[in-house]
């Protein structure tokens, strides 16, 4: 069964906004991953949280875990066009559908 | 450093036609190995892992199957595809549990 539900499915922003995409989980994890994905590619892992850590960053990233309330968010800031891709949370190595994140020039 | 590889990126098979893609590891050693399908605008789904040499753990019932005869090779295999094995596979290896998976370029199989 699905582990890790993003929200929203879909994003789309002016570049140089902040992106923010969300993650639900159902079971107790270890850790909770987050990947990004180019069209047509395999994925690139982006940040690992451990379910004793509460935020994380790497460069413009930010990553937060609420083990409380079983969700995670990423938070993209001032995005690029390069930015574009999807966005997939995995609690335990169990996959969501994703978010489909576009950035318009 | 590590880095995998997997091949073909594209593969066109009749239905019935047997299949067989293949992943390589370097640079590491005893890695935990995946399998994923991935459907168009989807999630990834778990196919097989393998935590050692023979060892492999299936996730669900299916046409596939998958074996690992070297410590850093895992086959993906099918006798007779089906119309629903269409799809984008995706190989992955990690050092452990709590370490980040790192996937290869994915092989896209479009069944005919």
């Amino acid at each position: 069964s699905q582990q890790g539900e993003e929200d929203p499915q879909a994003l789309s922003i002016q570049e140089g906004e902040n992106a923010t995409m969300n993650c639900s989980y159902k079971t107790s994890i270890n850790n909770l991953q987050w990947y990004r994905q180019n069209s047509g590619r395999g994925l690139v892992h982006l940040i690992l949280i451990r379910s004793n850590e509460r935020e994380k960053h790497s460069g413009r990233l930010r990553v937060t875990l609420d083990t409380s309330k079983k969700s995670s968010s990423l938070l993209i800031t001032a995005s690029r066009a390069a930015d574009t891709a999807s966005y997939f949370c995995a609690p335990q190595r169990i996959w969501g559908a994703g978010t489909k994140l576009i950035i318009k020039p | 450093s590590q880095t995998i590889h997997q091949w073909p990126a594209t593969l066109v098979q009749p239905v019935g036609s047997p299949l067989s893609l293949e992943c390589t590891v370097e640079g590491t050693s005893n890695p935990n190995l995946y399998w994923y399908r991935q459907a168009a605008g989807r999630g990834l789904q778990l196919l097989f892992y393998s935590v050692g040499i023979g060892q492999i753990s299936s996730e669900v019932p299916q046409n596939l199957s998958a074996s690992r005869p070297q410590d850093r090779q895992f086959i993906l295999s099918s006798k007779k595809l089906l119309l629903s094995d269409s799809g984008f596979y995706l190989c992955a290896w990690e050092g452990n549990d709590n370490q980040p998976q790192h996937f290869g370029d994915g092989t896209r199989l479009s069944i005919l």
